[in-house]
């Protein structure tokens, strides 16, 4: 059964610096989002991504985020100038977009900022 | 806006014993609800779905039946097993929107299952 890959399953990365999460999404997916979750906390929805533009963003997801489809099969989430509050789990996830297809997860990459 | 509340764990329960956990949500629209579950160290994985009121979703021993007039979506099981030990989420999805919308996520509970 194909699946979402997500690399590296973990990162480690001193505050103030830069980190780029990576998603492979199922091949035949239009539709690609981000989720986290903080550690003991909700899973929490970030953005979607579709037709090479963002679809839809939560309050999270304010300059200091941003996404990128670079070539046919990655989808990446960049997170600037990072804080210590970004660690957490950052789960991927891809649909076909028929509205009621349930959305693929990857293993999810989780993210310690130190 | 749309939210999910499930009852908080951890539940423990002996193998073979019926499980129940407890999910409401609201919605302005007329969701899809989820249950994704999350083994140790693995991502989430669909369990089971319902589109429409008074729709059953089903898998791997899992029920769960969409309850327009309380807003809910319990999951159960008749009888656990020892390899059921995960957290379980609730989600809906607001399916009148666009296609391709978020899904929104309960707070997760943690079951454990002892031999």
């Amino acid at each position: 059964e194909p699946e979402v890959t997500q690399t590296p399953s973990h990162q480690v990365t001193q505050m103030g610096q830069e980190v780029i999460l990576r998603c492979v999404p199922i091949s035949n997916h239009l539709y690609f989002y981000w989720y986290r979750q903080i550690l003991g906390q909700k899973v929490e929805f970030l953005v979607s991504f579709y037709n090479n533009e963002i679809s839809e963003k939560s309050e999270i997801f304010d300059d200091q985020f941003s996404v990128e489809r670079p070539d046919g099969s990655n989808f990446t989430l960049k997170i600037r100038s990072t804080k210590l509050e970004d660690s957490a789990m950052y789960f991927c996830a891809s649909s076909d977009g028929t509205g009621v297809e349930p959305q693929h997860f990857g293993d999810g990459t989780r993210l310690s900022i130190l | 806006g749309d939210s999910v509340t499930q009852m908080e764990g951890p539940v423990t329960l002996s193998e073979e014993a019926f499980l129940t956990i407890n999910c409401t949500y609201t919605a302005t629209g007329y969701p899809s609800l989820f249950w994704y579950v999350q083994y140790p160290g693995e991502g989430l994985q669909l369990l089971l779905k319902a589109t429409k009121a008074d729709d059953k979703g089903s898998n791997k021993g899992f029920e769960a039946t969409y309850r327009k007039e309380t807003t809910s979506f319990h999951l159960e099981k008749g009888s656990v097993q020892v390899s059921d030990s995960a957290v379980y989420f609730c989600a809906l999805s607001d399916a009148l929107k666009a296609a391709g919308n978020k899904l929104t996520f309960g707070g997760g509970t943690r079951v454990l299952v002892k031999p």
